[in-house]
């Protein structure tokens, strides 16, 4: 298996865009997580999926900020308008179930300038 | 509510050293217990895991004892190596009555040569 997928490595966009990020799970993991890492926050779980549905969000920033699994093999997380105090690194993780071992993806990091 | 605290960093040590990082949990129920490790511009990997009290879990020459007397899942390893230099995460996850899944803030290890 070719493991979590974030196609995207580095994203730069200016403060004010729309961006999205990209993850694909390993196939047959019926959960599905988003990450923000910072220097200063550390890593914060910011909302993840069960079968598709998102389960908890209470990670989420703030409105800006929006997640969508449209089908198992796909979610994107999507920030509208972007701010410069957004850049950080965003890690997809999937799993078979919630006490399980979660599979990270290699991380987008993202820089709004 | 359910948290993880780990020992903050950096620890530095040299080669061939005992490493301890502590690792504390408040948790209703019974969680598994996880240690992620993160190197240098990569994502997280499991390191080890325990799911039940008394568990052991030990990969590479790292160990955790799951102990729930003392709420504690320290990870040690007897002789490090400069490989070993890394951010190391502490991770609780729960599926009793709340799904949680909740990562300590990490600690970061040097190792010198």
């Amino acid at each position: 298996d070719a493991g979590v997928i974030q196609s995207t490595r580095h994203e730069v966009t200016e403060m004010g865009q729309e961006v999205t990020l990209r993850c694909k799970p390993i196939s047959g993991h019926d959960y599905l997580f988003w990450y923000r890492q910072t220097m200063m926050r550390g890593l914060e779980l910011l909302i993840y999926f069960n079968n598709n549905v998102p389960i908890d969000d209470s990670g989420m920033p703030e409105d800006r900020f929006s997640a969508k699994m449209p089908n198992a093999s796909f979610s994107t997380l999507k920030i509208q308008p972007s701010e410069p105090r957004d850049s950080a690194v965003y890690f997809c993780a999937s799993s078979l179930n919630l006490w399980e071992t979660q599979y990270f993806g290699p991380g987008t990091r993202l820089l709004v300038l | 509510g359910d948290s993880v605290t780990q020992m903050e960093g950096p620890v530095t040590l040299s080669e061939e050293a005992f490493l301890t990082i502590n690792c504390t949990y408040t948790a209703t129920g019974y969680p598994s217990l996880f240690w992620y490790v993160q190197y240098p511009g990569e994502g997280l990997q499991l390191l080890l895991k325990a799911t039940k009290a008394d568990d052991k879990g030990s990969n590479k020459g790292f160990e955790a004892t799951y102990r729930k007397e003392t709420t504690s899942f320290h990870l040690e390893k007897g002789s490090v190596q400069v490989s070993d230099s890394a951010v190391y995460f502490c991770a609780l996850s729960t599926s009793d009555r709340d799904d949680k899944i909740i990562f300590g803030k990490g600690t970061r290890l040097h190792i010198l040569p």
